[in-house]
């Protein structure tokens, strides 16, 4: 089955600067990789997807790419505030295997102020 | 999102105990997943469905039991209730395989 490492497990940035998390699957047949955070004590919501023909994609200053070959992708976030940190979990799904989702164990960011 | 609903919110129950978690969703989706989340994992697929009357095992099934009679309800039962299960339990829905999982608000478990 599919198998989501994720890194580092946690990040601590300054007000301002940017945070890089990455993710690296093993499947080659999955093609959707949904980024979720997740608030102290609150569920995971969606912050940013990419599908498989799509190297890149940004929303406002979160931005997501995609290395297909390479089978890893990355969330970038700019200009960080203390309202981002969070745990951030990306996950990695195929068309085969009926919309199940595997998790990588998530990363804690705090952002400083 | 208040289209996806969980019951109770908070459980505590004893060893050996029957119990079963509750998801309800109202936007009609065909997909409809329960995950547990420990602390410092991710988030681990139970179970899934993918319409009514059709479940599947995901990676952590033993000891829970699901049923889907109806499309937006999808129950997840403890049928006896051991402390490697105290967790939270997550119930997603979503609409089709490549589509966004909407997640319900969870329900933390206790097991004494």
């Amino acid at each position: 089955g599919e198998n989501v490492e994720q890194h580092p497990s946690t990040l601590s940035v300054q007000e301002g600067d940017s945070a890089v998390i990455k993710c690296t699957y093993s499947d080659s047949a999955s093609n959707y990789f949904p980024w979720y955070k997740q608030e102290l004590g609150k569920r995971p919501q969606l912050i940013i997807d990419i599908r498989s023909n799509v190297g890149e994609k940004k929303d406002q200053r979160i931005a997501v790419t995609l290395n297909k070959t390479a089978k890893h992708f990355s969330l970038h976030i700019t200009e960080t505030q203390p309202e981002d940190s969070a745990v951030y979990f990306c996950a990695a799904r195929g068309y085969t295997n009926a919309g199940k989702s595997t998790f990588g164990d998530g990363t804690t960011l705090t952002v400083k102020p | 999102d208040a289209g996806i609903t969980q019951s109770p919110r908070y459980k505590i129950t004893e060893t050996g105990r029957q119990v079963t978690l509750m998801c309800h969703q109202t936007w009609s989706h065909s997909y409809m997943f329960w995950y547990r989340q420990d602390l410092g994992h991710g988030l681990r697929l139970i179970y899934y469905s993918a319409a009514a009357d059709i479940t599947d095992k995901g990676e952590v099934p033993d000891g829970y039991v699901v049923s889907r009679s109806k499309t937006e309800n999808f129950p997840l039962t403890l049928e006896s209730a051991t402390r490697s299960q105290t967790s939270v339990y997550f119930c997603a829905s979503g609409g089709i395989p490549s589509y966004e999982q909407y997640f319900g608000p969870g329900t933390r478990l206790t097991v004494t």
